[in-house]
Formats: C-alpha cells, sequence, structure tokens
C-alpha cells in the first residue's frame, strides 16, 4: 500500500506558466482534499472531492482548479502560476462513513512549490 | 477562517517533563483530531475524538474534549526527543459543510534531549 502519493516533490514555475500537481490515492478513499501550508498560517482547504464527479471549494479556491474523474486520482491545477500561490502543498483522503468526516485523513509527503 | 486555534505557539521542554497544547474553536463539531507534522513532512494523524466523548488514550497521548467551552487539549506524558514537531488540531464543522476538516497554525513542540 502505498497510500497518498503526491507528484512533484518540488517544482519551480515562472510567473504565468501553468501546471498540473498530481495525487493519487490507492485505499479506495471516497474523499480527497487539498491544502496549501504557508509559514504561520498553518493548512487551509483549497478544494476537496466526496467522490468522482463532485468537486468543491474550500477556504481558499481562487487560482486553483480541480476535478475527479476516478476515485483514485485528484489533480491540483494552476492555471497561470503567481508568486503568491508559492508554498508546499499538501493531498489528503479519507474513507467517508455516511455524510461525515469521521475518520482519520492521511496526507501526502507534500509538493514544494516556488514561484518566481 | 480557520476554526480552531491552538496555543501555544511554540513549546520547549526536556525530555522526560510532560507538554500540554491546547486548542479551541469556534463552532460545534462533529469530532475533532489532532495531527503531527514533523519538519519538512506530511501530516499525521494522532487521535480523533466524537463531540460526544470527553477524553480518549493512545499510548503516551492524553486528549480531552470540553465542548461547553469549544476547546480541546493534548498531552504528550514522559516526552522524548522524537516528539519534537508541529502539532494540529483539526475540526470539522457540524451543521456546515460537514466535509471541510479545517486546521489550526499549529504548536510547535521542542523537546531538548
Amino acid at each position: 500500500n502505498a497510500g497518498v502519493t503526491q507528484t512533484p516533490k518540488f517544482q519551480v514555475l515562472k510567473t504565468g506558466q501553468s501546471m498540473t500537481l498530481q495525487c493519487a490515492q490507492d485505499m479506495n478513499h471516497e474523499y480527497m482534499s487539498w491544502y496549501r501550508q504557508d509559514p504561520g498560517m498553518g493548512l487551509r482547504l483549497i478544494h476537496y472531492s466526496v467522490g468522482a464527479g463532485i468537486t468543491d471549494q474550500g477556504e481558499v479556491p481562487n487560482g486553483y482548479n480541480v476535478s475527479r474523474s476516478t476515485t483514485e486520482d485528484f489533480p491540483l491545477r494552476l492555471l497561470s502560476a503567481a508568486p503568491s500561490q508559492t508554498s508546499v502543498y499538501f493531498c489528503a483522503s479519507s474513507p467517508l462513513q455516511g455524510a461525515l468526516l469521521y475518520s482519520e485523513a492521511f496526507f501526502g509527503q507534500g509538493t514544494r512549490l516556488t514561484v518566481v | 477562517s480557520q476554526q480552531g486555534e491552538e496555543d501555544p505557539q511554540a513549546l520547549s521542554i526536556q525530555e522526560g517533563e510532560n507538554a500540554t497544547m491546547n486548542c479551541s474553536y469556534k463552532t460545534s463539531i462533529n469530532n475533532l483530531q489532532w495531527y503531527r507534522q514533523n519538519s519538512g513532512r506530511g501530516l499525521v494523524h494522532l487521535i480523533l475524538i466524537r463531540s460526544n466523548e470527553r477524553e480518549k488514550h493512545s499510548g503516551r497521548l492524553r486528549v480531552t474534549l470540553d465542548t461547553s467551552k469549544k476547546s480541546s487539549s493534548l498531552l504528550i506524558t514522559a516526552s522524548r526527543a522524537a516528539d519534537t514537531a508541529s502539532y494540529f488540531c483539526a475540526t470539522d464543522a457540524l451543521g456546515g459543510s460537514n466535509y471541510k476538516l479545517t486546521f489550526g497554525k499549529g504548536t510547535l513542540l521542542t523537546v531538548n534531549p
């Protein structure tokens, strides 16, 4: 079991470039989410999904797109990178119990993104 | 806005001492979780306590929850240098979206050998 796998681990982008951060999980979890972590800010929720074909916005969604075509994958797209998007990005997955998040979240190891 | 806020922001203790971290949150919750993050790594789940529970233990960890005060505490007993990490509380908001797990800003714990 690999758990939650994020790629790449490090990335440097120029302002205006686009890229996709990949996230895959092999635990058949319905729920997947993306967070960004900035110094002194903790983790902030960007987008989340409760199943294939279903996504919703979190706390800081602007500048990011997501899609969920399969249970396993939940890519995060930056359409036009800005220096304010320099951050460490974490993907997480959880099983759902009914309509609630009653279980722990499993995190990937993160992607450190720098936008210059 | 962030639901949970940890206190203190930083804590430095000697090996063998106990460490207590607190979390306050704003709205009613279904459950509250504690996570640990070693420097540069992903978060690791420590313990989950449901809104109808008051105390939970896991090894050297003890978590309490006071829903009337909207607060929780994490106690690490007999701390070790390996416990050095950031600790975060996370909550989901009852009545709002049940799928938004929100984190506090964390407590940085340093355990000195």
